[in-house]
């Protein structure tokens, strides 16, 4: 069965610095999202993607993210300059169409922590 | 703004035991709802959704969740817990007021598992 697949699994990283947490969604799949959870608390959505652009984001999503879809098959999410709050674990998911009715389908996480 | 609530952060339940997990959502339209589990290591992994229809549905695992618009709950249930079941849940709906499908979570059941 087709999966969502993320890399890495855990990143540490030293605060300032920039990261880039790697997914490859299902393959017919036309619609990307980030959900980001902090310890303890509920899993967040971020952002959307398709069509290459940006279809809708979060008050999370500030100027310090961006997405991208570098090749036919990978969608990144770079944190340019990262924080201790954003130590976090990172999902990516991806689905067919896009519908409210659709699954959305998650990959295992990277759980990032900012030292 | 739609909401998701889990009311149980954690339940203990010993294998071959009925299972029950609570999920109350505040949404004003008929909402698209969601269960997920993630094992350790694993992504989020869909067990079952409702859109319309019998409002008792059937997932994978064994699982079944009935929507009751009256109390805006979404439980999810198992007749006989097995010890693999012990995993995080997590309920979700989807959002409408977007551009995009996003989910909203909540906060999560943690289940274990006694033998």
């Amino acid at each position: 069965e087709p999966e969502v697949t993320q890399t890495p699994s855990h990143q540490v990283t030293q605060m300032g610095q920039e990261v880039i947490l790697r997914c490859v969604p299902i393959s017919n799949h036309l619609y990307f999202y980030w959900y980001r959870q902090i310890l303890g608390q509920k899993v967040e959505f971020l952002v959307s993607f398709y069509n290459n652009e940006i279809s809708e984001k979060s008050e999370i999503f500030d100027d310090q993210f961006s997405v991208e879809r570098p090749d036919g098959s990978n969608f990144t999410l770079k944190i340019r300059s990262t924080k201790l709050e954003d130590s976090a674990m990172y999902f990516c998911a991806s689905s067919r169409t896009g519908g409210f009715e659709d699954t959305q389908y998650f990959g295992p996480g990277t759980r990032l922590t900012v030292l | 703004a739609q909401s998701v609530t889990q009311p149980d952060i954690h339940i203990t339940v010993s294998e071959g035991a009925s299972l029950e997990l609570r999920c109350n959502y505040s949404y004003g339209a008929t909402p698209y709802l969601f269960w997920y589990v993630q094992s350790p290591g694993q992504g989020l992994q869909l067990l079952l959704k409702y859109f319309s229809g019998d409002t008792l549905v059937q997932g994978i695992k064994g699982f079944e969740a009935e929507f009751k618009r009256s109390q805006s709950s979404f439980n999810l249930r198992k007749p006989s817990v097995h010890w693999s079941d012990a995993a995080e849940y997590f309920c979700a709906v989807t959002s409408y007021g977007g551009a995009t499908n996003k989910l909203i979570f909540g906060t999560g059941t943690l289940l274990a598992v006694q033998p």
